[in-house]
C-alpha cells in the first residue's frame, strides 16, 4: 500500500531560525515528489518538484532534498520567518494507474517572533 | 488567469439536507480532483473527473455523495442526506493534463459545517 509519512506532527521555532521537515514513502513505481505548504484556510500551493533523477531543488528559502534509494525527502527552511507559519505536506505521485498522489498529514510549523 | 475558483468558501446544513460544492477549475483545465479535509488530518482524494467522466472515485463513499464534470460549466461535489461527519474543507484541484508529472493546482476550499 502506497503510504506518506511527515514528521515531526508540529514543530515550533523562533523567526530567523533554520528548521527541517522529514518524509518517508513506500509510494512505487516512484514518479514524482512534491512539497506543499497550505495556509490556515486556504488550499496547498506547490514549493517544489523532484523527479527520480534530481536529489535537491531550491525554491528561495526552501530547499528539498530527495533519496529515492532510502525513500526520504527533507524541506529544509532557512531564516525562517513569521510567514512560514503553515502546514506542509510532502505528496508522492507513482507511474500509471489514475495518477492519484498519496498525501502525508503534513507537518504544522509555528514560527514565533 | 484565474486561479481554481470554489463556492461557496463556506456552508452550512442541517443533518438531512443537500449540499452542493462547485469547483472551476483554471483556464485550460480539464481535469479535477475533489479531496476532503478533516480538521488535523491529512488530504484524502475523494475522485477524479475528467470533462464528462469520472476516471476514478476510489475515494467517494458509495452512498449519498456523487460528482459531475459537465461539458459546460462548473465540476460539482453534491452530498445527500448529510450527516454532522460530513463537516470538513473539500477542496478541488485541476490539472492540464493525466500525466504523474502533472501539477494539481487547489481551491481555496469549501468548509462544510452540519448542524
Amino acid at each position: 500500500k502506497n503510504q506518506v509519512e511527515q514528521s515531526p506532527q508540529s514543530l515550533i521555532i523562533l523567526e530567523g531560525k533554520n528548521c527541517t521537515l522529514q518524509c518517508n514513502y513506500t509510494v512505487s513505481p516512484f514518479s514524482n515528489l512534491r512539497w506543499y505548504k497550505q495556509d490556515t484556510g486556504r488550499g496547498p500551493v506547490s514549493l517544489t518538484i523532484m523527479t527520480f533523477s534530481e536529489n535537491t531543488k531550491s525554491n528561495g528559502r526552501y530547499t528539498a532534498t530527495l533519496d529515492a534509494d532510502t525513500k526520504q525527502s527533507s524541506l529544509h527552511i532557512t531564516a525562517s520567518q513569521l510567514s512560514d507559519s503553515a502546514s506542509y505536506i510532502c505528496v508522492v505521485s507513482a507511474t500509471g494507474g489514475s495518477y492519484i498522489p498519496t498525501f502525508g498529514r503534513g507537518t504544522s510549523l509555528i514560527v514565533h517572533p | 488567469n484565474a486561479g481554481v475558483m470554489q463556492n461557496p468558501r463556506h456552508l452550512v446544513r442541517r443533518r438531512g439536507q443537500e449540499a452542493r460544492l462547485r469547483c472551476s477549475p483554471m483556464k485550460g483545465h480539464s481535469h479535477v480532483y475533489w479531496y476532503r479535509q478533516l480538521p488535523e488530518e491529512g488530504l484524502k482524494f475523494m475522485v477524479y473527473l475528467q470533462k464528462e467522466n469520472i476516471i476514478d472515485e476510489s475515494g467517494m463513499p458509495k452512498e449519498r455523495f456523487s460528482a459531475e464534470f459537465p461539458k459546460e460549466g462548473p465540476s460539482i461535489l453534491r452530498i445527500q442526506q448529510v450527516v454532522r461527519g460530513d463537516s470538513a474543507a473539500y477542496f478541488c484541484a485541476s490539472s492540464p493534463d493525466r500525466g504523474s508529472i502533472s501539477e494539481q493546482f487547489f481551491g481555496p476550499g469549501t468548509r462544510l459545517t452540519v448542524l
